[in-house]
């Protein structure tokens, strides 16, 4: 199976931050990652498939970067309503999704 | 638009089968793009997937569950459907369907299903 870790588990931030969110594989996934974001109550909305596409109608402060175990979801510029949780999930052999990274209000 | 919708119980006994099913509008389920999956979430807690399916019955589980997990497809309904067996507490867990792309692009709304007696 294929573990998904990703680092840190919770980020504390500001409006307009930089914020980076790591995700591992503990093998090579080649590109068959995607990010999603979750605010409570709510299903996970997609936002970045294949590692770096940006799903339609995604704001483009984010971005995904990466390939084979390593990979980065970066918001440019942290937006009031960027305040959620985010999770990474390999689909190159089966599903697997990251633990999540709660990204708090500092 | 396509929408998922799921429905079944919301509260099941140990031991017992949940029973699930998804239901798409706005689109067809037949599509030979996609595959269908379920992803459940207990509370508090992160996602896991549970399987997918495609139009023609083909399905693949994670391989934890797959010995308890059966997902069918009914394309005449525009729905695919979830069962998990021998269910225990651990089974609690608000459940998703969602369709099955470059990751998961359409979601539910997800279901709260408890596991009590």
């Amino acid at each position: 199976d294929i573990q998904m870790t990703q680092s840190p588990s919770t980020l504390s931030a500001s409006v307009g931050d930089r914020v980076t969110i790591t995700c591992r594989a503990s093998q090579s996934i080649s590109s068959w990652l995607a990010w999603y974001q979750q605010k409570p109550g709510k299903a996970p909305k997609l936002l970045i498939y294949k590692a770096s596409s940006l799903e339609s109608g995604v704001p483009s402060r984010f971005s995904g970067s990466g390939s084979g175990t390593e990979f980065t979801l970066t918001i440019s510029s942290l937006q009031p309503d960027d305040f959620a949780t985010y999770y990474c999930q390999q689909y190159n052999s089966y599903c697997t999704f990251g633990g999540g990274t709660k990204v708090e209000i500092k | 638009q396509l929408q998922l919708q799921e429905s079944g119980p919301g509260l099941v006994k140990p031991s017992e089968t949940l029973s699930l099913t998804c239901t798409v509008s706005g689109g067809s389920i037949s599509s030979s793009s996609y595959y269908w999956g379920w992803i459940r979430q207990p509370p508090g807690k992160g996602l896991e997937w549970i399987g997918s399916i495609y139009y023609s019955g083909s399905t693949y589980y994670n391989p934890s569950l797959k010995s308890r997990v059966t997902i069918s497809v009914d394309t005449s309904k525009n729905q695919f459907s979830l069962k998990l067996s021998s269910v225990t507490a651990a089974d609690t867990a608000v459940y998703y369907c969602a369709r099955n792309s470059n990751g998961f692009d359409y979601w539910g709304q997800g279901t709260l299903v408890t596991v009590s007696s």
